[in-house]
């Protein structure tokens, strides 16, 4: 069964500062999508970014952005110049490419921003 | 504008009392999930459904029911809950086949006491 690790309880970064969190993941298959959800205090589940595992090049969306490494099965995320609206609950999710399979999602890892 | 529509978003109830979770999307998709999330253990799925009249259990379907009468409709069904169903609950729905991930629901904070 595939598997989702976020080591990071807990990240802390100021301002305009650059914070990148970690995730690994276990899996058999080749072919799979992996992604990043945001959740604020509202406790809304936002998309941030995803990854399609055959491509070799690194998903961007504005100043978020991964550090995909299918080899050593590792997803992690890039803030660059963090905001204090990026404060929140991030959680990185796998899912197979198969149909019907489920969203697996890591545990989370809590980001605080200071100004 | 495409949503999940879940409602009620807060819930007390007691034990045994019998509860019914709504969970719409209004986007034409095929496979709705229920999830539950509780600290430490992000989210974890309890049922989904494929297609109407096809539902499977996920991590943790104990004490749960679901149905797929429509395909627009997923409720969850807490038949007697109990104090460790106390969560958060999410309702999220995909297209088959696609690659954008879950659009989610807002979320149903349910304590049972």
């Amino acid at each position: 069964a595939q598997t989702v690790t976020q080591s990071q309880p807990e990240m802390s970064v100021q301002e305009a500062e650059t914070v990148t969190l970690s995730c690994t993941y276990d899996t058999s298959e080749s072919d799979y999508y992996l992604f990043w959800y945001k959740q604020p205090p509202s406790r809304q589940m936002i998309l941030v970014i995803r990854q399609e595992a055959y491509k070799q090049q690194n998903a961007t969306e504005n100043r978020f952005s991964v550090n995909f490494q299918k080899a050593a099965k590792s997803f992690s995320l890039k803030i660059s110049d963090s905001q204090l609206g990026d404060a929140a609950m991030y959680f990185c999710a796998y899912r197979s490419s198969q149909a019907g399979t489920a969203l697996i999602f890591g545990k989370g890892t809590t980001l605080s921003v200071s100004s | 504008e495409a949503q999940v529509t879940q409602n009620p978003r807060y819930l007390i109830t007691v034990t045994g009392k019998k509860l019914t979770v709504t969970c719409s999307q209004n986007m034409n998709h095929e496979y709705m999930s229920w999830y539950r999330q509780d600290p430490g253990l992000g989210l974890r799925q309890i049922y989904y459904s494929m297609n109407v009249e096809v539902t499977d259990k996920g991590d943790v379907p104990e004490g749960y029911k679901v149905s797929r009468k429509e395909k627009r409709n997923f409720p969850l069904i807490l038949e007697s809950p109990s104090p460790n169903q106390t969560s958060l609950y999410f309702c999220a729905s995909t297209a088959e086949g696609g690659d954008y991930g879950y659009t989610f629901g807002s979320g149903t904070r349910l304590t049972v006491v």
